[in-house]
Parts: C-alpha cells; sequence; structure tokens
C-alpha cells in the first residue's frame, strides 16, 4: 500500500510569491491535515480536510489556505511569501475509524 | 486548548545505555497520547500510542511509555538504546471526543546515541 506522498519535496520561492503544495493521502483515507515544522515553533497544525470540508484550523494567517478534492487528495496554498515561511510543511491522512495519522515525507519550503 | 512540553531538547546517551524522554501534557479534556519519531529529512512516524486501557504501551522495537494521570505525563522509555535509535521524538496529543484528527506536539526531543 502506498504511504503519503507530498509533491514536491523541495522548493525554492521569492518573498511575494504564492506557492502550491500537493498532499495524496492513503487510499481510503478521508482525512487529511497539514503540518508546518521549524525550528523555532516545531510543528504546528495548520488545517485539516475531510470528505472536502475543512473540519479543523490552526492559528495562522489568511495567507494560508487549503482544499481537498473528491478524491481526498489536499493542496494548500500560501500566498504573499514571506521568508518566515521557511518551513518543513508535512501532510498527514487518518482512516475514519482509526486515531493514528501517517506523515508524509514533507515538502522543504525555502523562501529567499 | 492543549499543550504538550518535552522537558528536555536535547539528550546524548552512550549505546547499550537505558534513556527515558520526558513528556508533559495540558488539557482540560480526556486525550488520546502519541509518541512519534523523526529522521533526518524525513516525516514523522507513529511509535506508539495510548488511547485506553494499560496505562503502559509498547512499540515493537523496544520503546515503551506509560500514562501516568495525576502527573499528567507519558514518559518514553527503553532499557538499551542503538545506534539506530538517533532522531528526533516528539511527543503529542490529541482530543479524545473532537470528532478530527488534530495534534498538539512538543517541541521535540533529540536523541544521540554514542557509540
Amino acid at each position: 500500500k502506498a504511504g503519503v506522498t507530498q509533491t514536491p519535496r523541495y522548493l525554492i520561492k521569492t518573498r511575494g510569491q504564492q506557492v502550491t503544495l500537493s498532499c495524496s493521502p492513503i487510499s481510503g483515507h478521508r482525512s487529511v491535515s497539514w503540518y508546518q515544522q521549524t525550528p523555532g515553533q516545531g510543528l504546528q497544525f495548520l488545517f485539516e480536510y475531510f470528505s472536502e470540508t475543512q473540519r479543523n484550523k490552526g492559528n495562522f494567517p489568511g495567507r494560508f489556505s487549503g482544499r481537498q478534492f473528491s478524491n481526498s487528495r489536499s493542496e494548500m496554498n500560501v500566498s504573499t511569501l514571506e521568508l518566515g515561511d521557511s518551513a518543513l510543511y508535512l501532510c498527514a491522512s487518518s482512516r475514519t475509524d482509526s486515531t493514528e495519522a501517517f506523515f508524509g515525507q514533507g515538502t522543504r519550503l525555502t523562501v529567499v | 486548548a492543549q499543550s504538550v512540553t518535552q522537558l528536555d531538547s536535547q539528550v546524548p546517551v552512550f549505546e547499550e545505555a537505558p534513556v527515558e524522554l520526558r513528556c508533559n501534557y495540558s488539557s482540560s479534556v480526556s486525550v488520546y497520547l502519541f509518541w512519534y519519531v523523526q529522521y533526518p529529512n524525513q516525516g514523522l512516524q507513529l511509535l506508539l500510542k495510548y488511547l485506553s486501557g494499560s496505562t503502559l504501551v509498547e512499540s515493537i522495537n523496544g520503546f515503551e511509555a506509560e500514562f501516568n494521570k495525576s502527573q499528567t505525563s507519558f514518559h518514553l522509555r527503553k532499557p538499551s538504546v542503538h545506534i539506530s535509535d538517533t532522531a528526533e521524538y516528539f511527543c503529542a496529543v490529541s482530543d479524545s471526543g473532537a470528532g478530527s484528527y488534530q495534534l498538539t506536539f512538543g517541541k521535540g526531543t533529540k536523541l544521540s546515541v554514542i557509540p
């Protein structure tokens, strides 16, 4: 069974640009969550999607947004990038009847 | 709101020695507890979890953690570490009644096993 797939693995963007990250969950998993990992703040919850609906949102500015498609694949978008958005962005998927979250390898975003 | 405190940011330990990574949490509701491990340039892997029942939970690679409700702790232990255990370990909680999968993580503990 394939794991959670995040693309791209690495990304370099310029301040002010926007970026879209993609996450393909494990087949059959309907919940997808996103986390930002930085050395200073650690792992912080961004948002969770379930059946194409945002079910929960963390404390991030509106520049951070996401969506989920009918096949459970998810994208997150960051507009007007700032240097502080440089981070490892992790996606996790979960089955409806399970408490376990399976994480992808992440997308490392560098903003210059 | 929930919070997780991992008391040690770095723990060096000699190979074959025992180790304990400490985790305390704060929550006004009932929680599930997790330990995740992260190897360099990798995502997170679930090590073990406490949902209910026996307060001592074990992983397949020799780690164990004990849920202590009165002390709101979930410390991770291993009686004898290997070089391959060198990684960063994260303690996390989620609201057991929320119906969502939001995890609140501690800041992590870097375990360095010295040959």
